[in-house]
């Protein structure tokens, strides 16, 4: 079964205090790695796909990273306003259509 | 702004009633999925629309329905409302089905049931 575990469940840092997250997944054949941010009662704001082990991508404070049984969220020197649910989903190559299969996200608090 | 727009935003309604939630896709987008979001289960995936047909379904329950109609606008049917259909209901877009997967989320429904 298609399975996609995130961790921690929750992460609370100081600001600028830089750390990871960690997306740990178990298909039959991945398609793409996604990660979204949610804020609080609205909708996963899409922030980057990952096709390929090795592959990365940066934006601002976040780069995500693939390897061929996890990705990683990198934040550099968070600051408040990332404080935010981020998910990990992926698609199979085995499933008719397009749906996701979500992971249950990690809760980041940043203090300042 | 996602592009993705859906209607309501709240919904209160009792038990056994029926809702509709409209879900109108991003510009040029063909496909729709509609997700479900509660606080034990996390985002699930109900069933997806590719231009008119349905393409994929989860674990959607035989009470729901979902149409796409030609002006590529969806709405999810829920007919015999539970509490425990009480939830955060997604639509998401993406061009269809060729290398852009990255699916766009609306602001979502919220749905009472009580």
């Amino acid at each position: 079964e298609d399975q996609v575990t995130q961790s921690p469940e929750a992460l609370r840092l100081q600001e600028g205090e830089s750390s990871s997250l960690n997306c740990s997944y178990t298909v039959s054949g991945l398609r793409g790695l996604f990660w979204y941010r949610q804020d609080p009662g609205k909708g996963p704001e899409f922030l980057f796909t990952l096709y390929s082990a090795g592959e990365e991508k940066e934006k601002e404070r976040l780069k995500a990273t693939l390897t061929k049984k996890e990705s990683f969220l990198h934040i550099t020197a968070p600051k408040p306003e990332d404080s935010a649910t981020y998910l990990c989903a992926v698609q199979t190559v085995y499933n008719q259509g397009g749906k996701l299969i979500f992971g249950q996200g990690t809760e980041l608090s940043v203090k300042p | 702004d996602s592009g993705v727009t859906q209607t309501p935003k709240h919904l209160i309604t009792a038990t056994g009633q029926r809702v509709t939630l409209r879900c109108s896709p991003r510009s040029g987008d063909l496909s729709v999925y509609w997700y479900q979001q509660s606080l034990d289960q996390g985002l699930q995936f109900l069933i997806q629309y590719y231009n008119g047909e349905e393409r994929a379904k989860g674990n959607i329950l035989e009470r729901f329905s979902a149409q796409q109609f030609p002006d590529l606008h969806s709405e999810l049917n829920l007919s015999s409302l539970e509490l425990g259909d009480s939830a955060l209901y997604f639509c998401a877009s993406s061009p269809g089905q060729g290398k852009s997967y990255e699916q766009y989320f609306g602001p979502g429904t919220r749905l009472t049931v009580t």
